[in-house]
């Protein structure tokens, strides 16, 4: 069936390094690939996504681009501050249902 | 737009009670809602699928008659956790999803806070 994977964490970076969160995924069909944030003590957030083959999805300097042939999604950012500390869950559409990474927990350090 | 609340934020209970943990949409109708409970250091398992006014759609392996959930209104699901043991203490979510969405958004659905269960 449709999985996800992703990188195990907690990833710990200083402020200001470069972020790569690894996901790749197993799907039959073409399905739309997310990036959902949950920050502590709330809820779970869309950070963006991608609904085919080459897309590139951006939010809040965040990228990450749906690359069919390597059936990855891999989340970027280029320099990281301390309020990106928070869950971030790799996600893929299944019709309405979502099927989710196991989440991987980034720590940023002043 | 498209917050979803939840409640309560958490709860403590005694082996053998029952907890009702509700999820309202706040500013949207939402036709189906999704029932999730989290482990720790662990991803979101899809328990149900309810939509307004008819059966949920329980996932393999999901108790119907431990999680009982109603979804009487459009804005307001309840997951019902019927004689808890200290095994259900989890971080329960739910999310909603309104009945349409621009072209491109239609498999979105939106989060509630979550409700931390513990039993004891």
């Amino acid at each position: 069936g449709d999985s996800v994977t992703q990188m195990e964490g907690p990833v710990t970076l200083s402020e200001e390094a470069f972020l790569t969160i690894n996901c790749t995924y197993t799907a039959t069909g073409y399905p739309s690939l997310f990036w959902y944030v949950q920050y502590p003590g709330e809820g779970l957030q869309l950070l963006l996504k991608a609904t085919k083959a080459d897309d590139k999805g951006s939010n809040k300097g965040f990228e990450a681009t749906y690359r069919k042939e390597t059936t990855s999604f891999h989340l970027e950012k280029g320099s990281v501050q301390v309020s990106d500390s928070a869950v971030y869950f790799c996600a893929l559409s299944f019709r309405y249902q979502l099927i989710w990474g196991a989440g991987t927990k980034l720590i940023i350090k002043p | 737009g498209a917050v979803v609340s939840q409640h309560p934020s958490w709860v403590i209970c005694k082996s053998g009670t029952s907890v009702k943990i509700e999820c309202r949409s706040l500013d949207f109708q939402a036709t189906t809602m999704f029932w999730y409970r989290q482990f720790p250091k662990q991803s979101l398992m899809l328990m149900a699928t309810s939509n307004e006014g008819s059966k949920a759609t329980y996932e393999q392996g999901v108790e119907k008659d431990k999680f009982l959930i109603n979804h009487a209104s459009l804005t307001l699901s309840t997951l019902t956790v019927t004689s808890a043991h200290p095994e259900d203490s989890s971080f329960y979510i739910c999310s909603a999803r309104p009945p349409s969405l621009p072209s491109g958004r239609y498999n979105e659905q939106f989060f509630g806070p979550g409700t931390r269960l513990t039993v004891l």
